[in-house]
């Protein structure tokens, strides 16, 4: 059972490339979420889905895009890199609301992008 | 909208004391409270969380924490730690009325030594 797969792990981009960090789950879970994470701010939400065809903005949504047209991927899109979208991109799902009672959220291992 | 504080952004203690990880949370409506734990180069895992009940919820590891109402508060406790509790940890809260989303506190990197 492989759970959560970010790929790549670690990707050094110049400014102004395009790129996908590619997240997929075999767990069948409805919801899906991007986070990055930076030294001093903890993770925070980039967007979310809540099942195949739904997404939404999370707290840090500016220079990225997502789509979810299967349950199992959730992609995140960086159009034209910038040095500020240096961080950790970890991708989340779980098989409730994220915050549900008896509910467990599993994170993919992450992934190190940095923008020069 | 909700919002969590964790003030401590490092905490180094020695192995087998007790350490306390602060956190303060500000919400207008009622709230799920989690404390996720992160290893070096890893994801992020479930610590333990309180949904409702016993204001005082454990891990399986010895970690306890105890949310405060009054205080808006779910530090979280272990009366002596061991040097594979090296780790980040962080406070996490959710409306209990939506769930659809988690917000994460800011960190706090617990380092022990020997």
């Amino acid at each position: 059972n492989a759970g959560v797969t970010q790929t790549p792990k670690f990707q050094v981009l110049k400014t102004g490339q395009s790129m996908t960090l590619q997240c997929a789950q075999d767990m069948n879970h409805e919801y899906m979420s991007w986070y990055r994470q930076d030294p001093g701010m903890g993770l925070r939400l980039i967007h979310y889905s809540v099942g195949a065809g739904i997404t939404d903005q999370g707290e840090v949504p500016n220079g990225y895009n997502v789509s979810r047209s299967t349950t199992e991927d959730f992609p995140l899109r960086l159009l034209s890199a910038a040095p500020s979208q240096t961080s950790v991109y970890f991708c989340a799902s779980s098989f409730l609301r994220p915050g549900t009672v008896g509910n467990t959220i599993y994170f993919g291992e992450g992934s190190w992008l940095t923008v020069v | 909208a909700q919002s969590v504080t964790q003030l401590d952004s490092q905490v180094p203690v020695f192995e087998e004391a007790p350490v306390e990880l602060r956190c303060n949370y500000s919400s207008s409506v009622s709230v799920y409270l989690f404390w996720y734990v992160q290893y070096p180069n890893q994801g992020l895992q479930l610590l333990l969380k309180y949904l409702s009940g016993s204001t005082l919820v454990e891990s399986i590891n010895g970690f306890e924490a105890e949310f405060n109402k009054s205080q808006t508060s779910f530090h979280l406790r272990k009366p002596s730690v061991h040097i594979s509790d090296t780790a980040e940890y962080f406070c996490a809260v959710s409306e209990a009325s939506s769930a659809s989303k988690i917000i994460f506190g800011s960190g706090t990197r617990l380092s022990i030594r020997p």
